[in-house]
């Protein structure tokens, strides 16, 4: 079945620091990638996504490329904020089975 | 636009006891989906709903049950409550055929059982 593995966390940068939380995937077919981020007490949030091979996702300064060879979706941001402290999710969506399986997420702390 | 709601956002029930959560879909969507996110997990899909059937399940038992009204909002009931169903139950909504362009998700109902 399908199946999403990120990096355990928690990640803990300085602000400014170069974040990446890799992820890979398992799949049947050609799934889209996602990445989504849940604040404290909140819900999912898409965060970017990227819907076939070679796609590059981004949004507020984080990034992801779809790479299928090496069925992997890593997030990327080039300088943390404090503000970006939470858990980030990597999920994948195939038609065939019509649902998100997540990741089991990754904690993000981002201390000054 | 307006987004997913849910209601309750907290909840406490007793082992043995039925719950039923709601969800109001984004307007303009038309499908339904429950997940359930254990504390330190990833969500987990429970069901979706279609034009007012189940479209798709995951590993959830029949005491799992759902509804889906004709304006797209829906139920999410769980009978004979136990203590591992404790939970963030998480509501998204999206546009048949769009599910690979992402959901909307609500913001969710923390369950407590006792």
């Amino acid at each position: 079945g399908d199946s999403v593995t990120q990096m355990e966390g928690p990640v803990t940068l300085s602000e400014e620091a170069f974040l990446t939380i890799n992820c890979t995937y398992t799949a049947t077919g050609y799934p889209s990638l996602f990445w989504y981020v849940q604040y404290p007490g909140e819900g999912l949030q898409l965060l970017l996504k990227a819907t076939k091979a070679d796609d590059k996702g981004s949004n507020k300064g984080f990034e992801a490329t779809y790479r299928k060879e090496t069925t992997s979706f890593h997030l990327e941001k080039g300088s943390v904020q404090v503000s970006d402290s939470a858990v980030y999710f990597c999920a994948l969506f195939t038609g065939t089975a019509s649902k998100l399986t997540f990741g089991t997420g990754t904690r993000l702390q981002v201390t000054l | 636009e307006t987004g997913v709601t849910q209601s309750p956002t907290h909840l406490i029930k007793t082992r043995g006891q039925q719950v039923t959560l709601r969800c109001s879909s984004q307007s303009g969507h038309n499908t339904v989906s429950w997940y359930q996110q254990a504390l330190g997990q990833g969500p987990q899909f429970i069901f979706q709903y279609y034009r007012e059937e189940e479209n798709g399940r995951g590993n959830f038992p029949p005491r799992f049950s759902g509804l889906q009204f004709p304006n797209y909002s829906s139920e999410l009931n769980v009978n004979a409550l136990e203590l591992d169903d404790s939970a963030l139950y998480l509501c998204a909504s999206s546009l048949t055929g769009t599910g690979n362009y992402g959901y909307t998700f609500g913001s969710g109902t923390r369950l407590t059982v006792v």
